[in-house]
C-alpha cells in the first residue's frame, strides 16, 4: 500500500521568498510516481509538477521545483519568489506506475499555504 | 481547449434521496476517475475507468455508491439513499494514458450536502 505524509498543516511565507512544503511517502513499489496539485478556495485541483521515480533530476516548472530524495523517500515541493497568488492548499500525491493494476493517485492531508503581503 | 467539467456545482438534497453526479472529462481523454474530498477522510479515490475496461470499483465506500461511463466519455456518479456522511466534495479527474505516465486533471467539483 502507499502512503503519503504531509506534516505541515499550515506554512506562513513572506511575498518574494522561497518556501519548502514537505513531502514523505512510502511505497513497496519500485516504480512510481510522484505529484504535487494545488487546491485553491475555488476547489479546483490545479496540477503543478511531476516526478517519476526513475528520474534522475529533480523536476522543474517554473517556479516550482521538486527535491526528489529517492532514499530518504521525499519529493518536497520548492516554491521560488512567492507571490500572494500562491495562497492555497497544497497536496502531494503519489501513483503506481508503469503498468501496474492502482491508476489512481493517493494524496496526502495537504498543506495550507499563506503567503504575506 | 476544455478543462473537465462537472455539474451541478452545489448539490443539497435530503437524507434519503438519490442524486447523480455529472462529469465530462477532456475531449480524446481515455481514463477518467471519481475522487471524494472530505474533512475527516481528506481525498479517496472512488472509482476509475479506462477505455472499455471493466471499471476498478475498489474504492466505492458501500453499494449505494455507483458510476456508469456511456460511450467512453460522459460520466455519471449516482448515490442512493443518501446519508449526511456522504457529504463532500466530488472530484471528476480524467486523463490521456501515454505509457506509463499520465498528469489527471481535475474538475470543479461538486459539493454536495445531505440535510
Amino acid at each position: 500500500a502507499q502512503k503519503i505524509t504531509q506534516t505541515q498543516p499550515g506554512m506562513f511565507v513572506q511575498e518574494k521568498e522561497a518556501v519548502t512544503l514537505d513531502c514523505t511517502y512510502d511505497t513497496s513499489d519500485q516504480s512510481y510516481g510522484l505529484f504535487w496539485y494545488k487546491q485553491p478556495s475555488s476547489g479546483e485541483m490545479i496540477f503543478l509538477i511531476y516526478q517519476g521515480s526513475y528520474d534522475e533530476q529533480n523536476a522543474t516548472e517554473g517556479r516550482y521545483s521538486l527535491n526528489f530524495q529517492k532514499a530518504r523517500k521525499s519529493a518536497n515541493l520548492v516554491i521560488s519568489a512567492s507571490q500572494l497568488g500562491d495562497s492555497a492548499m497544497y497536496f502531494c500525491a503519489m501513483r503506481e506506475e508503469f503498468g501496474g493494476s492502482a491508476r489512481q493517485l493517493t494524496f496526502g492531508s495537504g498543506t495550507q499555504l499563506t503567503v504575506l503581503p | 481547449g476544455a478543462g473537465v467539467s462537472q455539474s451541478p456545482s452545489n448539490k443539497v438534497t435530503e437524507k434519503g434521496k438519490d442524486v447523480e453526479l455529472r462529469c465530462d472529462p477532456i475531449s480524446g481523454h481515455t481514463a477518467l476517475y471519481w475522487y471524494r474530498q472530505s474533512l475527516g477522510q481528506g481525498l479517496e479515490f472512488l472509482i476509475y475507468f479506462q477505455g472499455n475496461s471493466a471499471p476498478d470499483k475498489s474504492g466505492l465506500p458501500s453499494d449505494r455508491f455507483s458510476a456508469e461511463r456511456t460511450g467512453g466519455s460522459v460520466s455519471t456518479l449516482t448515490i442512493q439513499r443518501t446519508q449526511q456522511e456522504d457529504s463532500a466534495v466530488y472530484l471528476c479527474a480524467s486523463s490521456l494514458a501515454v505509457g506509463g505516465y499520465e498528469t489527471q486533471y481535475f474538475g470543479p467539483g461538486t459539493r454536495l450536502l445531505v440535510l
